[in-house]
């Protein structure tokens, strides 16, 4: 049990289906993040949500929609995607983002992880 | 361009071998650098690493940065099943991590 719970678990979709990925964290954390593991591949950032700003956006198609209701819930909506996003998707809170641009701990506390099939 | 770049991308030992994990980094506004170890999903928290020269130790596992010469290393002496596992090897600008492939270490007995 890291403190970051992710649902679901597993996701199977068809290309036109519209699906949402599901974070919480019961850590008090300040910043949440979303990551992509694709085989082979770094995991990727996707977005930063800080204080329930969004703070990042690494150049995510739009097909991917963030939405952070509050410090504690991350939700990733999923509309018309493509069998290439088929990946593991991380959820994962530290204690703040930014501080003036400093951040307060290096620790990244991660989910269990969605993993993602795009059919 | 920032990247974190792992050696070997892959390794099978026996149990009882000893291990060095490579990590090499190149990051604007370098902070830190990390370890994370992912067995099945969740990537779990090994190391942070902030001064040049300071060994980190937990049981078996230890590692050292070189801010000098921009890379760290992580070792595992007498490795056993459980060590398999990918890790992780992370650096931290401002924020957020910056993460290298990955080592796959599997340990057979």
């Amino acid at each position: 049990e890291t403190g970051v719970t992710q649902t679901p678990r597993h996701l199977v979709m068809g290309m036109t289906n519209k699906k949402s990925l599901k974070c919480e964290q019961h850590l008090g954390h300040n910043a949440m993040y979303w990551y992509k593991q694709s085989a082979k591949k770094p995991l990727e950032l996707m977005f930063v949500y800080n204080f329930k700003e969004q703070t990042e956006n690494n150049s995510v198609p739009s097909r991917f929609s963030p939405e952070c209701p509050n410090s504690s819930h991350l939700f990733l909506h999923l509309h018309t995607l493509q069998p290439e996003d088929s990946a593991l998707y991380l959820c994962a809170s530290s204690q703040g983002a930014m501080a003036a641009r400093i951040s307060l701990t290096g620790e990244l506390f991660f989910g269990e992880g969605s993993r993602l099939t795009v059919l | 361009e920032d990247k974190v770049v792992q050696s070997p991308l892959s390794l099978v030992v026996h149990e009882g071998d000893t291990v060095t994990l490579n990590c090499s980094y190149e990051v604007t506004n370098f902070r830190s650098l990390l370890w994370y170890k992912q067995e099945k999903k969740a990537p779990t928290f090994l190391f942070m690493l902030t001064s040049s020269g300071i060994e980190k130790k937990s049981g078996r596992l230890s590692s050292i940065l070189d801010k000098k010469e921009l890379f760290s290393i992580l070792n595992i002496t007498a490795t056993q099943t459980g060590d398999s596992a990918v890790y992780l090897c992370a650096a931290r600008r401002n924020t957020p991590l910056v993460f290298g492939k990955g080592t796959r270490l599997s340990v057979i007995a």
